[in-house]
C-alpha cells in the first residue's frame, strides 16, 4: 500500500517557466511533507519542507502548498533552470524525526 | 563538517556472501537512518537509531540483516546470506531528534550477482 504517491513519473519544462511537482497521500496521521532533489549518483538533498498547521511556505525560487482536505502538495520552483533538473521525491513523516515515507519520484527536466 | 559518508560507494558480490555497509553521519547529529532505493522507486526505511539505541525497525529488514551503532556515532548494516533481491542503494541519514528534514549520504550501490 503505498501512503505517498508521485503520479507523474517525468516533467518537462523551458527554462525560465514554472515547474510544478504534484503529490498525493493517503495517512492521515502524516503530520510534516517534505521535498528532496536527486542527481545521479547522489544521495537525496533536502530542498524544502512544511509542517501540516501551515498550507504554504517559500523559499527562494522554492514554494510548497499543502491541502491537508485534499491530502495533496505540490511543490512549485519559479524560475526553472536547467539545473533543478533532478528527480524529485516528495516524503511525509507523522513527527518530527520520524521515518520518512517516500513517494516514487518524478524527474524534471528543464529545457534551456 | 562535511555530511554523511558513506562506505563503500559501490560493492559487488556473489549470492550467499556477505556485506557490511559503514554510515559516519553529521557530527552532533544523534538520529541516524537506514533507508533502501530500488531502481525507479523512492528510499525505503530500513531502521533508524537515536545515538546507540535502535528505535525501529521496518518489516523490510529480514533477519538476514543486522545493523548497529555501539557506540552512538558510525553505524554499520550487515546483510548475510546476500539474495540478487537485496541489490539495491543503500543511503544513510541523520538529524538531530526532533528535526523534521533528514540528510542523505551518497549512498552504497550493492549489485549481487
Amino acid at each position: 500500500d503505498q501512503q505517498v504517491k508521485q503520479n507523474s513519473p517525468s516533467l518537462s519544462v523551458q527554462e525560465g517557466r514554472i515547474s510544478i511537482l504534484n503529490c498525493d497521500y493517503t495517512n492521515s496521521m502524516f503530520d510534516y511533507f517534505l521535498w528532496y532533489k536527486k542527481y545521479p549518483a547522489e544521495g537525496p538533498t533536502f530542498l524544502i519542507s512544511i509542517s501540516s498547521i501551515k498550507d504554504k511556505n517559500e523559499d527562494g525560487r522554492f514554494t510548497v502548498f499543502l491541502n491537508k482536505s485534499a491530502k495533496h502538495l505540490s511543490l512549485h520552483i519559479v524560475p526553472s533552470q536547467p539545473g533543478d533538473s533532478a528527480v524529485y521525491f516528495c516524503a511525509a513523516s507523522v513527527y518530527a524525526g520520524n521515518m520518512l515515507t517516500f513517494g516514487g519520484g518524478t524527474r524534471l527536466m528543464v529545457k534551456p | 563538517d562535511t555530511g554523511v559518508s558513506q562506505d563503500p560507494r559501490h560493492k559487488i558480490t556473489k549470492r550467499g556472501q556477505n556485506v557490511t555497509f559503514r554510515c559516519d553521519p553529521i557530527s552532533e547529529h544523534n538520529r541516524l537512518y537506514w533507508y533502501r532505493q530500488t531502481l525507479g522507486q523512492g528510499p525505503e526505511f530500513l531502521t533508524y537509531f537515536q545515538n546507540e539505541a535502535q528505535l525501529e525497525k521496518s518489516r523490510l529488514l529480514s533477519d538476514r540483516f543486522s545493523a548497529e551503532r555501539p557506540k552512538g556515532s558510525f553505524s554499520t548494516l550487515e546483510i548475510q546470506r546476500t539474495e540478487q533481491g537485496d541489490s539495491a542503494m543503500y543511503l544513510c541519514a541523520s538529524s538531530y531528534p526532533g528535526q523534521t528534514e533528514q540528510y542523505f549520504g551518497p549512498g552504497t550501490r550493492l549489485t549481487v550477482t
